[in-house]
């Protein structure tokens, strides 16, 4: 079955605990996208990654690290988590390029994240 | 960056009749401008998109079109069901690469 995949699902931690979600996609796709969701604000890009070894920040990169190693695993690391991180975080994946539906993104189920 | 609005935040309707939801977008390089459906406790999935060189697109009751000149683009819903109450999420993209979402409407529509 074709699917993003993220872990863990849910998570609560301490302020400065370091941590990694962990998002895996087996489509083969070459793009890949993390997003946190927070009440009122919609979806904001945190980093997105064209292939591998490529990745780049997107619009509130702040507090984030990404690793793109294998095309198929998209990690989100928190270095140093704090409360202002606490969200519900989306891993997405699309083909890649803009022709046919290469932009058709598909989203993991979400990890909800609180860091207390 | 890109700065996309939506409206309205909230939405009712009576089942069967229509649904419209706006978005505004800045920046005019934005070519791929996607819908989501977000139902509650759920991900968000695609239900239509349309790309900078179409001015309007449809797939049954759903359609969407996009004034370039004016910088926005809808989503209508047509013969509403309660099945469609949910958050919708309007999106533009450039190249398909970095995406700008809007704030989201909760639609409800009431049987």
């Amino acid at each position: 079955e074709a699917q993003v995949t993220q872990n863990p699902r849910y998570l609560i931690t301490v302020t400065g605990k370091k941590l990694t979600v962990t998002c895996s996609q087996n489509m083969n796709h070459e793009y890949m996208s993390w997003y946190r969701q927070d009440p009122g604000l919609g979806l904001r890009q945190i980093y997105y990654s064209m292939n591998v070894e490529v990745t780049d920040k997107g619009d509130v990169p702040e507090g984030y690290k990404v690793s793109r190693k294998e095309k198929r695993n998209f990690p989100l690391i928190l270095e140093s988590p704090s409360p202002n991180q606490t969200s519900l975080y989306f891993c997405a994946s699309s083909l890649g390029g803009t022709s046919g539906r290469g932009e058709t993104q598909y989203f993991g189920p979400g990890t909800r994240l609180l860091v207390l | 960056g890109e700065n996309v609005e939506q409206h309205p935040s909230t939405l009712s309707v009576q089942e069967g009749d229509s649904a419209v939801i706006k978005c505004t977008y800045s920046d005019s390089a934005s070519n791929y401008f996607p819908w989501y459906k977000q139902e509650l406790g759920k991900r968000p999935q695609l239900i239509i998109d349309i790309r900078s060189n179409v001015g309007e697109k449809k797939d049954q009751r759903i359609a969407v079109t996009l004034n370039k000149t004016a910088k926005h683009f809808s989503l209508h819903i047509t013969e509403t069901q309660p099945e469609d109450s949910a958050v919708y999420f309007c999106a533009a993209s450039l190249m398909g690469n970095q995406f700008y979402f809007g704030t989201g409407t909760s639609l409800t529509v009431i049987p």
